[in-house]
Parts: C-alpha cells; sequence; structure tokens
C-alpha cells in the first residue's frame, strides 16, 4: 500500500514569488492536513481538509492556502513569499478525523 | 488553553541503558494521544495510539502507557538505531479534531 506521497521534494524560491506544493494520500484516506516545521517552532499546524471541505486552519497569514480535491488529493499555496517561509512542509492524511494521521517526507523549501 | 508538554528536550543514553520519555497534557477531555517518530529530514512515523487511562502498547523496544495527566514512553534496552525526535500528539474531544503536538525529545543513542 503506498503511503503518502508530496511533491516535490525540494524547492528553491526568490522572495516575492508564489508556489504550490502537492500531496497524494494513501489511497482511501479523506482526511488531508499540513504542517509547517522549522527547527525553532516545531510542528505547526496550518489547516486540515476533510471531504474537501477545510475543517480546520491554524493560525497563518492569509497568503497560506489550500485546497483538496474529490480524489482526495491536497495542495497547498504559498504566496508573496518571504525568507520566513523557509521550512519543511509536512502533509499527513488519516482514514478520518479521529484516527492516526500518517505522514509523508514532506518538501523542503527554500526562500532565497 | 490546551497543552503538551514533552520532557527532557534532549536525551543522551548509552546502548542498553533504559529509559523513559514524558508526555504531560492540560485537555478538557483527552480523544486521543499519539506517538510518533521523527529522523531528520524526514515525515514523523506513526507509533502508538492510546485511548484511556491505564492502556499500554507495545512495539520493539517501545513500549507506551498513559494516566488521565501524561503518558510515558518507556524504551528497553534501546539501540543506536532508535535515535530519533519522539512527538507525542493530543486530540481533545472540544479541538473539532485537531492535533495539539508536543515540541518533541530528541533521543540520542551512543553505542
Amino acid at each position: 500500500k503506498a503511503g503518502v506521497t508530496q511533491t516535490p521534494r525540494y524547492l528553491i524560491k526568490t522572495r516575492g514569488q508564489q508556489v504550490t506544493l502537492s500531496c497524494s494520500p494513501i489511497s482511501g484516506h479523506r482526511s488531508v492536513s499540513w504542517y509547517q516545521q522549522t527547527p525553532g517552532q516545531g510542528l505547526q499546524f496550518l489547516f486540515e481538509y476533510f471531504s474537501e471541505t477545510q475543517r480546520n486552519k491554524g493560525n497563518f497569514p492569509g497568503r497560506f492556502s489550500g485546497r483538496q480535491f474529490s480524489n482526495s488529493r491536497s495542495e497547498m499555496n504559498v504566496s508573496t513569499l518571504e525568507l520566513g517561509d523557509s521550512a519543511l512542509y509536512l502533509c499527513a492524511s488519516s482514514l478520518n478525523q479521529n484516527t492516526e494521521a500518517f505522514f509523508g517526507q514532506g518538501t523542503r523549501l527554500t526562500v532565497v | 488553553e490546551d497543552q503538551v508538554t514533552q520532557s527532557p528536550e534532549a536525551l543522551r543514553l548509552q546502548e542498553g541503558e533504559s529509559s523513559s520519555l514524558n508526555c504531560s497534557y492540560t485537555v478538557s477531555g483527552l480523544r486521543g494521544l499519539f506517538w510518533y517518530r521523527q529522523d531528520p529530514g524526514k515525515g514523523p512515523e506513526f507509533l502508538f495510539t492510546l485511548y484511556s487511562a491505564g492502556e499500554e502498547k507495545e512495539k520493539e523496544r517501545l513500549k507506551a502507557t498513559l494516566t488521565k495527566k501524561e503518558s510515558f514512553l518507556h524504551i528497553t534496552a534501546p539501540k543506536p538505531e532508535d535515535s530519533a525526535t519522539y512527538l507525542c500528539a493530543v486530540q481533545d474531544w472540544d479541538s473539532n479534531y485537531q492535533l495539539i503536538w508536543g515540541a518533541g525529545t530528541k533521543l540520542i543513542i551512543k553505542p
């Protein structure tokens, strides 16, 4: 059974640009969550989607957005990139909202 | 406010030296507590879910236990490959399924 797949694995962008990250959940999983992880802040929750609806949102500015498609695949977008957006972005999927989440390998975003 | 605190922040052990990691939590009603292991540059790997006080789960050298206010991850006779950051997260009945994460314990096992 394939795990959670995130693409791309690595990305370098310039300040002011925008970026789109992709996440393919485990087959059959309907919940997808996104996290930002930096050395100083640990895992910070961005948002969670369940059956194409955003159910939870963390305390991030509106530059961070996401969506989920009918096949449960999800994308997150960051517009007007800032240096502080450099981080490991992790996607996790779960069968339902109250079951354990399985993480992808992450996308390492570097903003220069 | 819901809170999850992990201790210690870092732990260095000799190979074979058993110890425990702590995850204490403050929530209005615990729906579930989750343990993960994370290697550098990789996504967290799911280890255990605990739902009620008194529950225990084991996997190889790891054993997780749960009380009403905290969880322990016991590691018995660890090996260097057990070196990783161990993360704890809780789900509150009132949090709309959102996970609240601890900062993690970095475990280093020396050969």
